[in-house]
């Protein structure tokens, strides 16, 4: 079993929707959660950070940290053509600087 | 401009050839990561360096060496021992642990 879990998809919606992607660990000392989002044949850029449980918000992006469950996601609302991109969720525990990611999951925004 | 350089974009590699990619950051980060990227498989860290002229394994060091002379440059090689070489290579650099800010990447082919 991986230590961090991602649906690949491709996941598919309207342009106008609220998109959901999630992941799921098995490290419970993971504190320190990551998204990024990856254009094709790009380097991943980071879009939240958040330290331990709770929810982030910024902007149309919101991240939210259920330790309890070992379960992470990110909320993009009024998704638009332009958030069409591969979405990876990493984390971390403290004491290290070492970062484990999911495999991505690819999301399409229709017009 | 604040950021990470890697080049070159594109690279071919002819079999038994060591070739040594470039990552150069001027964000004054302490800790810097190479990682390759195959379709499917998300990033695996091959090195990471927490500061000057030291850095430790990742989950697939075997066929990569690399050096950390400066705190703004680590280069990787790819060296003839790495049978299976082609890939996206994407170089990172962090402070703390509020995520890393990835390079542009570079694609390596063997030909």
């Amino acid at each position: 079993q991986k230590e961090v879990e991602q649906d690949p998809g491709p996941l598919s919606v309207p342009e106008g929707a609220i998109v959901s992607l999630n992941c799921t660990y098995s490290n419970s000392a993971f504190q320190y959660f990551m998204w990024y989002r990856q254009y094709s044949r790009k380097g991943p850029e980071l879009l939240m950070y958040t330290y331990s449980s709770g929810n982030k918000e910024d902007g149309r992006f919101t991240a939210q940290v259920d330790k309890s469950s070992k379960y992470i996601s990110l909320f993009i609302r009024d998704s638009q053509p332009s958030d069409s991109a591969t979405y990876l969720c990493a984390m971390t525990p403290s004491g290290t600087y070492k970062y484990i990611f999911g495999t991505g999951t690819r999301l399409k925004v229709l017009a | 401009d604040g950021g990470i350089t890697q080049s070159p974009k594109y690279l071919f590699r002819k079999e038994g050839q060591n070739v040594t990619l470039s990552c150069e950051q001027n964000l004054n980060h302490d800790a810097m990561y190479w990682y390759r990227q195959d379709p499917g498989q998300g990033l695996r860290l091959i090195y990471y360096s927490q500061i000057v002229n030291d850095f430790q394994k990742g989950d697939i060091a075997e066929g990569y060496s690399v050096s950390r002379e400066k705190k703004e440059s680590f280069p990787l090689t790819v060296t003839s021992a790495q049978k299976n070489p082609t890939a996206f290579y994407l170089c990172a650099s962090s402070v703390g642990r509020d995520g890393q800010f990835f390079g542009p990447g570079t694609r390596l082919t063997v030909l």
